[in-house]
């Protein structure tokens, strides 16, 4: 079992749609979670990050974190073409190794006119 | 965030040559560390790069193939070396201000082996 699970998709949604992108994890020890876009060619562009359960916000981007069921969530609000990528979860262990990421395989995500 | 470059940023090598991958920041860093990202599977932590001193492995990574150097804050240099078909992958440089910051990537090399 990967210690970071991700639906690879691709997922597809019309332009204005509320996109929820999701990864499960199996670490307990988890506790640190980002999230990455990835657009081809290009490396992973980090969107958001987060130390706690609960849910953060940035612009159009909310991160959910509920470490009881080890369940991590984007939610992009008002989609747009632009936001076609492939969205990366991932996590690590915050005991001086907190930038040693586990990532999820990816989601790939088009959002159409 | 850092500007992190890259180079090269593709090659086609053939089987049993070496290829060096040159990460540059703009500037100084704590921790740097070299991923790799295969077709449909996770970015793989390959080691990270110490500075002054030997990387760092993963389980599964060994320094006579991905023999690294990172000769100051800013700098990092891959191996990949005695290359075969199987090595074919992007390799990316990712680098955090201190030891628990988020990473950012550089925009990875693109390495195919013939």
């Amino acid at each position: 079992q990967k210690e970071v699970e991700q639906d690879p998709g691709p997922l597809s949604v019309p332009e204005g749609a509320i996109v929820s992108l999701n990864c499960t994890y199996s670490n307990s020890a988890f506790q640190y979670f980002m999230w990455y876009r990835q657009y081809s060619r290009k490396g992973p562009e980090l969107l958001m990050y987060t130390y706690s359960s609960g849910n953060k916000e940035d612009g159009r981007f909310t991160a959910q974190v509920d470490k009881s069921s080890k369940y991590i969530s984007l939610f992009i609000r008002d989609s747009q073409p632009s936001d076609s990528a492939t969205y990366l979860c991932a996590a690590a262990v915050l005991t001086g190794g907190g930038n040693k990421l586990t990532f999820g395989t990816g989601t790939q995500l088009k959002v159409e006119l | 965030s850092a500007v992190i470059s890259q180079k090269p940023s593709r090659d086609i090598c053939q089987r049993g040559t070496s290829l060096t991958i040159q990460c540059q920041v703009d500037s100084q860093v704590t921790m740097m560390f070299w991923y790799r990202q295969q077709p449909g599977q996770s970015l793989t932590l390959i080691a990270t790069a110490n500075q002054g001193s030997e990387a760092t492995y993963e389980s599964g990574f060994v320094i006579d193939k991905f023999p690294i150097s990172r000769p100051n804050l800013t700098f990092s240099t891959l191996t990949v070396s005695n290359m075969s078909p199987e090595d074919s992958s992007i390799y990316l440089c990712s680098v955090g201000t201190d030891i628990n910051s988020p990473l950012h990537f550089g925009n990875g090399t693109r390495l195919t082996v013939t």
